[in-house]
């Protein structure tokens, strides 16, 4: 497809389960974002892939986050031991990295700890 | 880290008028993003803006670089216009990696 996307659009799950969401960037696009959205912070950024690698993972909101990117396009945002706070909208964008650092975003997963 | 502020938070207008919407930050940027959130809670992007003017249709936005701000200008609006329209900023003291940060937002109600 042209943009990016997400999956699955939408995940339940109960407390202290782990879930995994995944993008799918544009094709071509080397940097990588993930962004989180919820009621009471607003849009809030995550962790950004430039390649494979992450330089910087103090963005994540615990330990129990933890995220990769394999062959510089898929990337998985893995949630452990998930709790109630974790409910939120996840987003992914990816842009091209050039002196034009447009960032595009998917549509996001709805996750709901019940 | 950098701060965002949109004004005003809520906006409601009827069919066919203007607004502006105003983006403030507190430092220099290496890119402006003006998005829209539709119902569905896609972001679509309105302008990359870091500087200057630009203009697409009813819409266009101007952003003062050195002076911290940036305004999105929206003509003869539309019931389709409604949403929540979001500036976001990346500082140029991260070099790139800090994401975007996004401020809480405009939320525009267009009545017919």
């Amino acid at each position: 497809g042209a943009g990016v996307s997400q999956s699955p659009s939408n995940k339940v799950t109960e407390k202290g389960k782990d879930v995994e969401l995944r993008c799918d960037p544009i094709s071509g696009h080397t940097a990588l974002y993930w962004y989180r959205q919820s009621l009471g912070q607003g849009l809030e950024f995550l962790i950004y892939f430039q390649g494979n690698s992450a330089p910087d993972k103090s963005g994540l909101p615990s330990d129990r986050f933890s995220a990769e990117r394999t062959g510089g396009s898929v990337s998985t945002l893995t949630i452990q031991r998930t709790q109630q706070e974790d409910s939120a909208v996840y987003l992914c964008a990816s842009s091209s990295w050039s002196s034009y650092n447009e960032q595009f975003f998917g549509p996001g997963t709805r996750l709901t700890v019940l | 880290g950098i701060q965002v502020e949109q004004s005003p938070p809520d906006l409601i207008l009827q069919e066919g008028a203007n607004s502006t919407l105003r983006c403030n930050f507190s430092d220099s940027v290496n890119n402006l993003q003006w998005f829209h959130q539709n119902p569905w809670g896609q972001l679509i992007n309105l302008f990359y803006i870091p500087s200057g003017t630009k203009q697409n249709g009813r819409l266009s936005a101007t952003t003062v670089a050195t002076e911290r701000y940036s305004l999105l200008y929206i003509s003869s609006s539309q019931t389709t216009d409604s949403g929540v329209y979001f500036c976001a900023v990346e500082g140029s003291a991260g070099g790139g990696a800090d994401g975007l940060t996004f401020g809480k937002g405009t939320h525009l109600i267009i009545q017919p």
